[in-house]
């Protein structure tokens, strides 16, 4: 079956442009999580969804950030006036539920801000 | 920063060789699992573990879950050129959804 797909693989973006990176989950899965990794760390969280809504963004590190899941399926992370800070990979994972269920990650999109 | 601190960070050893890498933090956590990543991929799931002192194998691998639940262990026997990766532990604590990872530890088996 088709795992956790992510798009595009790579992005290049110049300093103070929008990006939208795009998850596909696996179907039937409910809960769908962002992460950042930077290079040489381990992810770190960002944004939560069960189903459409956003049950935690506390990890969203300012208001550039922002992450919309309209039917409760496909999820878009979108990164407003970006800086070189933000580069990084971009992993998506989604689950059956939230604690305590596997979580399956997608290959990422690693994002540079030249 | 990083609730778990992993340790060490690179570790290059020759094939047939034993390595144990390490997982450490001041904070409980209900559960700790370990992922292996390899470029290009996300995170791939090899075990998770509950219970303070409970120990895991899986083939060549053992995990180990401290008492107290603040730390854990991966044990590789006889490592392969196939294990080199990036190993990573994270952990789910009670009340949050998400998981914490570690900052990693990048293995390299030489044939």
């Amino acid at each position: 079956g088709a795992g956790v797909s992510q798009t595009p693989s790579n992005k290049v973006t110049e300093k103070g442009k929008y990006v939208e990176l795009r998850c596909d989950p696996i179907s039937g899965h409910t809960a769908l999580y962002w992460y950042r990794q930077s290079l040489g760390q381990g992810p770190e969280f960002l944004i939560y969804f069960q189903g459409t809504g956003a049950a935690d963004d506390s990890g969203l590190p300012n208001d550039r950030f922002f992450a919309v899941r309209p039917e409760g399926s496909v999820s878009t992370l979108k990164i407003q006036r970006t800086e070189r800070g933000d580069s990084a990979v971009y992993l998506c994972a989604s689950s059956f539920g939230g604690a305590g269920y596997e979580q399956y990650f997608g290959p990422g999109t690693r994002l540079t801000v030249t | 920063t990083q609730l778990l601190e992993q340790s060490p960070q690179f570790l290059s050893i020759q094939e047939g060789e034993n390595l144990t890498v390490y997982c450490n933090s001041s904070s409980v956590f209900s559960s700790l699992q370990w992922y292996r990543q390899e470029p290009g991929e996300g995170p791939v799931l090899l075990v998770t573990v509950v219970t303070g002192g409970e120990v895991k194998k899986l083939k060549r691998l053992t995990f180990q879950f401290g008492d107290a639940r603040k730390d854990s262990s991966l044990h590789i026997t006889a490592a392969q050129p196939g294990d080199t990766g990036l190993y990573l532990c994270a952990g789910a604590r009670t009340g949050a959804n998400n998981l914490f990872f570690g900052t990693g530890t990048r293995l390299t088996v030489i044939p």
